[in-house]
């Protein structure tokens, strides 16, 4: 199965200002996904980030607040920008992996916001 | 995807079969039941998937009803590192087992395992 690096693994940061959050795949994928995990909460998909195109963001999620790239088939960052306290959770991105192994994740990004 | 439900917690002994239901019953003919669990603070795991038929791996056996309308993970030989949250999603995959798209977390099953 894939092997994710995700980095930061977690981060301090004040409000109004913005995180860059990196996700490196050790082999090429099609789609990657970024979550939102809220603290006692599930999991929740933020959007799709297919390389060379837009990525498709979930209903309540936009592209001016989370903003994503992929430059190319191993890579993809999410920004959360403007931070508020509310955006304090932890980030994840995931890959789809060959069909025995299921999606696998990164260790996540925990944000703080104050 | 079909939604699934699950209990909110469980407690299970050190050593004993642990014992993790999942009702998903607006399951359609081509959609999976993949099984991940999460421990504290970590990225989710994947555990195991089916279709229709019982399977098992190093990790777990995964049981689907007949009716595929429901399921349960067994972790045969519960330990206290398999304290974790267990999500039971369901979603499709193509004709040739290649899943694709996202991947829809209800709010899983809290799983404790003590001495």
């Amino acid at each position: 199965s894939a092997v994710i690096s995700q980095k930061p693994s977690r981060d301090i940061c004040q409000r109004g200002t913005s995180l860059t959050i990196q996700c490196q795949v050790d082999s090429q994928v099609t789609m990657m996904f970024w979550y939102r995990q809220q603290p006692g909460q599930s999991l929740t998909l933020i959007a799709t980030a297919n390389q060379g195109s837009e990525a498709t963001y979930e209903s309540g999620f936009v592209i001016d607040k989370f903003p994503i790239s992929r430059p190319n088939l191993t890579f993809s960052t999410l920004t959360v920008s403007n931070m508020s306290p509310e955006d304090s959770s932890i980030y994840l991105c995931s890959v789809e992996g060959h069909w025995i192994y299921g999606y696998t994740f990164g260790s996540g990004t925990r944000l703080t916001v104050v | 995807d079909a939604k699934t439900t699950q209990p909110p917690s469980m407690d299970c002994a050190e050593g004993r079969a642990a014992n993790l239901p999942c009702n998903h019953s607006t399951i359609s003919g081509n959609e999976y039941v993949y099984w991940y669990r999460q421990i504290h603070s970590q990225g989710p795991q994947y555990i195991i998937h089916g279709l229709k038929n019982n399977e098992t791996n190093e990790m777990a056996s995964l049981i689907i009803t007949e009716d595929r309308k429901s399921s349960t993970l067994i972790l045969p030989h519960a330990t206290l590192r398999d304290t974790a949250v267990y999500y039971c999603i369901v979603r499709v995959a193509s004709a040739g087992g290649t899943s694709y798209g996202k991947l829809t977390f209800g709010q899983g099953t809290i799983l404790t395992v003590h001495p």
